[in-house]
């Protein structure tokens, strides 16, 4: 299994900032994921981050609003750009099993945010 | 696309009784499939999986069997306790190491 932190755990913010999130991992791992979670909603994977490549984005996502880096193996961030109300979700990074094959995440603690 | 319905909570039960939560999916392919809780204020994590038709996966009472036929991955747990009251994920895995969640379905078990 992989450790995963996140920072900040939790974050108020006023419309019209921006925020990055943190996550590390306790293991290199070559595929790093951003997930977004909406309030009473499922998952929705925003985009991938591969380290030395440009973060590939899910339909929806644009790298204005979400910009992805990936410096190393086993460290990414998030920043939510030019926020909104509508942004108010939490947060989460996730990587593929180093050992797997079978294509399972683990996933960290979340990142809760609220905009007002 | 790829997809994963399962069913809408919220649910609710006394504690010892039966639980199913179904779950289907459309996939090309022969995708993984696994069942993710989130406890209150918790993160996400990995209840039980199931890599291949027939599989069956399980822990800490739950299980859950891998059918190609019905393209179904139902949650199962014969007695549920009042800790199990979490949300619940059905999601597979496509060959693009991506994850697709289902809506969750939301549990509250009754002392």
């Amino acid at each position: 299994s992989a450790v995963i932190s996140q920072k900040p755990s939790r974050d108020i913010c006023q419309r019209g900032t921006s925020l990055t999130i943190q996550c590390q991992v306790d293991s290199q791992v070559t595929m790093m994921f951003w997930y977004r979670q909406q309030p009473g909603q499922s998952l929705t994977l925003i985009a991938t981050a591969n380290q030395g490549s440009e973060a590939t984005y899910e339909s929806g996502f644009v790298i204005d609003k979400f910009p992805i880096s990936r410096p190393n193996l086993t460290f990414s961030t998030l920043t939510v750009s030019n926020m909104s109300p509508e942004d108010s979700s939490i947060y989460l990074c996730s990587v593929e099993s180093p050992s797997d094959t079978y294509n399972e995440q683990f996933f960290g603690p979340g990142t809760r945010l609220t905009v007002l | 696309g790829n997809s994963v319905t399962q069913m809408e909570g919220p649910v609710t039960l006394s504690e010892e009784a039966f639980l199913t939560i179904n779950c289907t999916y459309t996939a090309t392919g022969y995708p993984s499939l696994f069942w993710y809780v989130q406890y209150p204020g918790e993160g996400l994590q990995l209840l039980l999986k199931a890599t291949k038709a027939d599989d069956k996966g399980s822990n800490k009472g739950f299980e859950a069997t891998y059918r190609k036929e019905t393209t179904s991955f139902h949650l199962e747990k014969g007695s549920v306790q009042v800790s199990d009251s979490a949300v619940y994920f059905c999601a597979l895995s496509d060959l693009a190491s991506k994850i697709i969640f289902g809506s969750g379905t939301r549990l509250s078990i009754r002392p």
